[in-house]
């Protein structure tokens, strides 16, 4: 079964860091890009990046462009996002999904972020 | 970055069709110069994560009823719903791919059905 499944989720105060990790089961990880999706409370989804198949490339939405980065390891079939210097607008659930050509076909679960003092 | 517009609620009766529109400007949802088109539909439930209904405008994943059909005009691409039934009830966001690095989803549709 295609899975992916979120974690590393939590609160943490304004200013501070979190890493969210997503583990992939069910194909083949290495040939995917991947992309990171939030959607904060009662809100929309918004797309957040989006890393290429080998980890050599990514890209950011303006809002976390040099405060968030993408990575994965191929060999762990895990990806990640690294994001610092958070604020209370990043608040929100942080899925991960596959990106199949220039569409998302498979979605975790998500894992929910809580920025707070 | 701009989002694309969708309407924030459409409703209808069981049995009914309904039409959810996404409009942005033509360099997002006109797609490329190529003539590529790019935008997705996805569903979501409370609570649940988002699901995809439709690929490349029209295309239909495998498992999706082909009560979900996609089109698009111009600058607005389209997600109808035929045959309306109580479990559609949810959001429905489209999505494209704009400037050939990053994607922008519209703000949502709620389906109610009455």
């Amino acid at each position: 079964e295609v899975q992916l499944v979120e974690s590393g989720g939590g609160i943490v105060q304004p200013g501070g860091s979190l890493r969210l990790s997503c583990a992939a089961s069910g194909f083949t990880f290495s040939d995917y890009w991947m992309h990171w999706v939030r959607q904060a409370p009662g809100k929309g989804l918004v797309w957040v990046s989006r890393i290429n198949s080998d980890g050599s490339g990514a890209v950011y939405a303006d809002s976390v462009k040099g405060r968030f980065t993408v990575s994965r390891d191929n060999a762990k079939t895990t990806l990640y996002l690294q994001m610092n210097t958070l604020r209370a607008e990043d608040t929100a659930v942080y899925y991960c999904a596959r990106a199949s050509h220039y569409y998302m076909d498979v979605w975790g679960k998500g894992a929910t972020v809580t920025v707070s003092s | 970055q701009s989002a694309l517009t969708q309407p924030a609620s459409v409703s209808g009766s069981p049995g009914q069709s309904i039409t959810i529109s996404c409009t942005g400007p033509s360099s997002d949802v006109g797609g490329y110069d190529y003539g590529y088109d790019y935008v997705s539909w996805y569903q979501q439930h409370p609570g649940k994560a988002p699901k995809l209904l439709i690929f490349d405008v029209t295309q239909r994943p495998s498992g999706v009823s082909n009560r979900f059909s996609g089109s698009k005009s111009g600058n607005t691409a389209s997600l109808t719903i035929s045959g309306l039934q109580a479990e559609d009830e949810a959001d429905y966001y489209c999505c494209s791919y704009p400037s050939g690095t990053t994607w922008v989803f519209g703000g949502g549709t709620k389906v109610t059905v009455l």
